[in-house]
């Protein structure tokens, strides 16, 4: 089946912190990853997406990489800020479906 | 260009009552999808509605329904609600095409509560 996992939270850190947040996935057929945001009291907002392997999407200063040999897809971000608290959900859609499929979500908490 | 809007944004009902939450799609999109989002839980898949029909369903029961309009907009129905039903709704329209669909944009959601 098609299932994402992302690493457990919550996780905090201090403002201008290297982060981290690992996803990887299981799917049939050819899966587009996207990362999506939810800040407090608000839906999901698009952050990045890669639709084939090897495909890098970043925006706001993060990064992830599409890894098809690891299957996996982790969000980078050099150095975070306090306006970055947020929940973050790792996604999937695989080519042969219309729907998507969600990780359980990681709560970042950027202290000043 | 207008973004995903839901209403109401909050609602609470008793068990065993019924419910209808409306979304408005972005301007361009044809589809619309529900997805129904516990409390600390990822989104998960209700239906998916393109052109007025269903789409693609997820694991959950026929009390579980919809419909989309003309005009893309779109309502999910739900019967003699239980107390697991108590959660945040989300719908994401996006510009399908038969052959590839696009990135799913979010509203704000409703957030139901049943007590």
């Amino acid at each position: 089946g098609n299932s994402v996992t992302q690493m457990e939270g919550p996780v905090t850190l201090s403002e201008e912190a290297f982060l981290t947040i690992n996803c990887t996935y299981t799917a049939t057929g050819y899966p587009s990853l996207f990362w999506y945001v939810q800040y407090p009291g608000e839906g999901l907002q698009l952050l990045l997406k890669a639709t084939k392997a090897d495909d890098k999407g970043s925006n706001k200063g993060f990064e992830a990489t599409y890894r098809k040999e690891t299957t996996s897809f982790h969000l980078e971000k050099g150095s975070v800020q306090v306006s970055d608290s947020a929940v973050y959900f790792c996604a999937l859609r695989t080519n042969t479906g219309n729907q998507f499929y969600f990780g359980t979500g990681t709560s970042l908490t950027v202290i000043p | 260009e207008t973004g995903v809007t839901q209403s109401p944004t909050h609602l609470i009902k008793t068990r065993g009552q019924q419910v209808t939450l409306r979304c408005s799609s972005q301007s361009g999109h044809n589809t619309v999808s529900w997805y129904q989002q516990a409390l600390g839980q990822g989104p998960q898949f209700i239906f998916q509605y393109y052109r007025e029909e269903e789409n693609g369903r997820g694991n959950f029961p026929p009390r579980f329904s919809g419909l989309q309009f003309p005009n893309y907009s779109s309502e999910l129905n739900v019967n003699a609600l239980e107390l697991d039903d108590s959660a945040l709704y989300l719908c994401a329209s996006s510009s399908e095409t038969g052959l590839y669909q696009e990135t799913q944009y979010f509203g704000p959601g409703t957030r139901l509560l049943v007590l």
